[in-house]
């Protein structure tokens, strides 16, 4: 069955260093999100994207975050100067179509670690 | 959007049925409800969805009562691989854009061996 891929599994970065995590999408899905999850609290849509823009964002992507599929397979997460509260797990979700009667598949995530 | 709420924690007994609550009063006529769960360790797993009729899939059942005020998950006989956190999410219907899923704390199932 095929499934979301993300690197790499466990990410350190130094305070203020940028960090990009990486995700293949499912091959024919369409629409694109990153969720992030804080250590023991619940899991927190970020961003969506479709047809090479976001579609939608919540408070959390701030100007520091940005999201980018350069080429046909990978969808991207940047963070421009990573602080400590960035710490977190990261998934990124892929789906067909975008709506109500569709599920997101998810990768296992990325484990981003700021010291 | 709709608010749903699940207990914190439920325990049951490896390869017995598990029924996982879920209550959705303000559920909207369009909503769509969806179960996922998290696996220790990794990400989200869809695992069924329905709108007004109780569904079947491979993984699961999920019942919604007549009023579409509640619904519940079943597992029909688990196992400790079911072990995981499970969320009850509400959808809106929406004909465009691409919404992000809203996760609550859902329920800690524990399987006993």
């Amino acid at each position: 069955e095929p499934e979301v891929t993300q690197t790499p599994s466990h990410q350190v970065t130094q305070m203020g260093q940028e960090v990009i995590l990486r995700c293949v999408p499912i091959s024919n899905h369409l629409y694109f999100y990153w969720y992030r999850q804080i250590l023991g609290q619940k899991v927190e849509f970020l961003v969506s994207f479709y047809n090479n823009e976001i579609s939608e964002k919540s408070e959390i992507f701030d100007d520091q975050f940005s999201v980018e599929r350069p080429d046909g397979s990978n969808f991207t997460l940047k963070i421009r100067s990573t602080k400590l509260e960035d710490s977190a797990m990261y998934f990124c979700a892929s789906s067909r179509v975008s709506n109500s009667n569709q599920p997101q598949h998810f990768g296992d995530g990325t484990r981003l670690s700021i010291l | 959007d709709a608010k749903t709420t699940q207990p914190n924690s439920m325990e049951s007994n490896e390869e017995e049925p598990v029924h996982l609550p879920c209550n959705h009063s303000t559920i909207s006529g369009t909503d769509y409800i969806h179960w996922y769960r998290q696996l220790p360790s990794q990400g989200p797993e869809y695992v069924i969805h329905g709108l007004t009729s109780n569904v079947n899939n491979r993984m699961a059942s999920l019942a919604i009562a007549e009023d579409r005020k509640s619904s519940t998950l079943i597992l029909h006989r688990a196992t400790l691989r079911d072990a995981a956190v499970y969320y009850c999410i509400l959808r809106e219907y929406s004909g465009g854009g691409a919404d992000g899923l809203t996760f609550g704390k859902g329920t800690h199932l524990i399987i006993q061996p």
